[in-house]
């Protein structure tokens, strides 16, 4: 089975609004990160949050790690249409497995 | 972007027939992987590699098998296909635990 399940599946929201993506994986991990995929291409890394870690930013990312409640959460701020794409979390612990993803639609 | 080519980018094919989709880095990486896209099942890892000849299984890994003689192709092949296995296949690479992904190798059983 996957290890990370995303939370929504799917997220419509206006432009400049915040979008907030949830992930919940089920073992231990090393590092967890962030990927984002547009249609009909690759994945596209975002963000890594070690496993020690509680929190990171990068540009308007911010990615929160619980490693007690085995979730974590991306925040995009001032979401652009561009943002549009689908994201998913995945957990690394020798290999590397993904979610099912997070579809966000950005209206402009 | 690490060098990441697969091929070939698109294949139709036909139930029971053996197919073969190859993975070539540039660089030289350790880890290798193999990964399945459908519709609501995100990505699945199908087979791995650590190294020549070291490989193993992912989550979905029946019905596939895999090889790596050389550290810069990772061969994944589908004995007999199946419809089940109509999917878009992904090659990547474990840089710096990071992911770098191929650009994708639709793949469709008839």
């Amino acid at each position: 089975s996957q290890q990370g399940e995303e939370d929504p599946q799917a997220l419509s929201i206006q432009e400049g609004e915040n979008a907030t993506m949830n992930c919940s994986y089920k073992t231990s991990i090393n590092n967890l990160q962030w990927y984002r995929q547009n249609s009909g291409r690759g994945l596209v890394h975002l963000i890594l949050i070690r496993s020690n870690e509680r929190e990171k930013h990068s540009g308007r990312l911010r990615v929160t790690l619980d490693t007690s409640k085995k979730s974590s959460s991306l925040l995009i701020t001032a979401s652009r249409a561009a943002d549009t794409a689908s994201y998913f979390c995945a957990t690394y612990n020798n290999d590397m497995r993904f979610g099912a993803g997070t579809r966000l639609t950005v209206k402009p | 972007d690490a060098g990441i080519t697969q091929s070939p980018r698109h294949k139709v094919t036909e139930t029971g027939t053996p197919v073969t989709l190859r993975c070539h880095q540039t660089e030289n990486h350790r880890y290798m992987y193999w990964y399945r896209q459908d519709p609501g099942h995100g990505l699945r890892l199908i087979h791995y590699s650590y190294g020549v000849k070291d490989t193993d299984k992912g989550e979905v890994s029946d019905g596939y098998s895999v090889s790596r003689s050389k550290t810069e192709d990772f061969l994944l092949t589908l004995e007999s296909a199946t419809s089940s296995q109509t999917s878009v296949y992904f090659c990547a690479i474990n840089k710096d635990s990071k992911i770098d992904f191929g650009p994708g190798t639709r793949l469709t059983v008839l």
